[in-house]
């Protein structure tokens, strides 16, 4: 069965805590992203990755961390500085080295209280 | 120079009704436009995409119309269902530069019966 598995699907921390979200594609795709989407503002890009072992800063990095050891992975870490976590986070993949097709994942919520 | 601009926000159409979703950039670098479609819950959708080579592009109740001098493409969806009722995104992209898709901000669609 291919496909993007995000996993869990719900999370729940409390504040000053770092998680990590994991993000796991079986397409042999090369590039790989991570959104955060909050309502109204659409799917705003954190980090992207075109190839194993290397990534690059999207608009709102700030807060995030990602490693990409694997062609198949590519973990979030939202650390305690994010300053407003709770959100929506989508990850992607995509065929091409870095644009083009995406294909996402069902998402996880993350909730911070 | 970055942003895609969408409109409407929000679009409510009767059944049976077409609706008609707006997009305009500036960077005339963008060489890949796709629209997705987003249910409450879930990952977006990769629905329908295109290139600046061709001015149309239609998938079974799914048009885009791009117009490159005017920097605008539009979705159009033919004999609408409720089952179209969702968030659509338009977003673009460019190889060349080597940008990752950029976002509008969605529109919500509902298609009353």
């Amino acid at each position: 069965d291919g496909g993007i598995t995000q996993s869990p699907k719900y999370l729940f921390r409390k504040e000053g805590q770092n998680v990590t979200l994991s993000c796991e594609q079986n397409l042999n795709h090369d590039a790989m992203y991570w959104y955060r989407q909050d309502p109204g503002q659409g799917l705003r890009l954190i980090y992207y990755s075109q190839i194993v072992n290397d990534f690059q800063k999207g608009d709102i990095a700030e807060g995030y961390s990602v490693s990409r050891e694997k062609k198949e992975s590519f973990p979030l870490t939202v650390t305690s500085a994010q300053k407003n976590p709770t959100a929506f986070y989508l990850c992607a993949s995509g065929p091409t080295g870095g644009t083009d097709e995406q294909y996402f994942g069902p998402g996880t919520r993350l909730t911070v209280t | 120079q970055q942003q895609v601009k969408q409109s409407p926000q929000s679009l409510i159409v009767q059944k049976g009704g077409i609706s008609i979703i707006n997009c305009a950039y500036e960077n005339t670098a963008f060489d890949y436009f796709p629209w997705y479609q987003q249910f409450p819950g879930k990952g977006p959708a990769l629905l329908i995409a295109i290139r600046p080579d061709v001015s149309e592009k239609k998938e079974g109740r799914f048009t885009i119309s791009f117009n490159k001098s005017a920097k605008q493409f539009s979705l159009h969806i033919m004999d609408s269902q409720p089952g179209d009722s969702a968030t659509y995104f338009c977003a673009a992209s460019s190889k060349q530069a080597g940008t990752a898709l950029i976002f509008g901000k969605g529109t919500t669609l509902s298609v009353s019966s």
